[in-house]
C-alpha cells in the first residue's frame, strides 16, 4: 500500500460545480498535512495547510479525519482557473526530517466552460 | 513572500557532462531540498539539507551530489549526466518547524541527449 494515495482522476466538472478530493495516508503518526496545486509544467504551489479542526480559505475547504486517516479538499463554485493537479502532502512524526514528507501522485481537475 | 529561484528554466546537456543546478532562497530557511518529478512517478526526493554544510540522502541520490556552502544556496550536481536523468528538477525550501510547508522554485527542465 502506498504511504499516500490519491485518486488520479481526471475529474472533469462544469464551471460552478462543487468537487471534492480525498487523500488517504497509511502512517497513523503523521503530523502535518498540506494541499498543493500544480499547473501544467509549473512548480507545485501551496494551496493550504490542513488543520485538525478543518479550515477554509474562500471557496476551498480542507478537512482532516484522523480516525480514518484521510484528508479532503472541497472546492465550491469551481472556476476555469481551478483546473490543475492537486497534490496532497503528508509529514510524519519525526521532526525536521524531510524523509517524512510524502507526496501523493496528484488528482487532475479540469473545469469545463 | 518566499522566493526560491532556480538558475535555469531549461537546460540541454550531453551524456557524460557535469551539470550544476543552482537554487537560491531569500527567506533564511534552514531546510532546502532537491526533487525530481517524472510522469507517473510523482515527486521523488534526491537530497536535502537542514543546515549549512549538512546534507542527507533522499530516496534517489545515486548519480547526484549536493553542496550547501551558504544558507541561501543549495546546488545539485550531476557528476556525469545520463539520459535517465532527463527530468524536471524542483528545488524547495522550508523553515525547520514540523508544520512548515515547502516553497518551490519554478523548476529546471533538464534534457540529457
Amino acid at each position: 500500500r502506498k504511504e499516500v494515495e490519491q485518486d488520479p482522476g481526471p475529474f472533469n466538472v462544469p464551471e460552478g460545480a462543487t468537487v471534492a478530493f480525498n487523500c488517504t495516508y497509511s502512517n497513523s503518526a503523521s503530523q502535518s498535512f498540506f494541499w498543493y496545486r500544480q499547473d501544467c509544467r509549473k512548480e507545485p504551489k501551496l494551496l493550504m495547510s490542513v488543520y485538525s479542526s478543518g479550515n477554509e480559505d474562500g471557496r476551498f475547504t480542507a478537512q482532516l479525519n484522523r480516525a480514518s486517516q484521510y484528508i479532503s479538499l472541497l472546492i465550491r463554485d469551481s472556476k476555469l482557473s481551478d483546473s490543475a493537479t492537486y497534490l496532497c502532502v503528508v509529514r510524519g512524526a519525526a521532526s525536521g526530517s524531510a524523509r517524512q514528507l510524502t507526496f501523493g501522485s496528484g488528482t487532475q481537475l479540469t473545469v469545463l466552460p | 513572500d518566499v522566493k526560491v529561484t532556480q538558475s535555469s528554466r531549461y537546460l540541454v546537456k550531453r551524456t557524460g557532462e557535469k551539470v550544476f543546478l543552482e537554487c537560491v532562497q531569500d527567506m533564511d530557511h534552514e531546510n532546502m531540498f532537491w526533487y525530481r518529478q517524472d510522469p507517473g512517478l510523482g515527486l521523488r526526493l534526491i537530497y536535502f539539507s537542514y543546515d549549512v554544510k549538512m546534507k542527507e540522502k533522499g530516496d534517489i541520490p545515486e548519480g547526484y551530489s549536493v553542496s550547501r556552502e551558504k544558507k541561501e544556496r543549495f546546488s545539485l550536481i550531476l557528476e556525469s549526466a545520463s539520459t535517465n536523468q532527463t527530468s524536471m528538477y524542483l528545488c524547495a525550501s522550508s523553515l525547520r518547524g514540523r508544520n512548515s510547508p515547502l516553497h518551490f522554485g519554478n523548476g529546471t527542465r533538464l534534457t540529457v541527449t
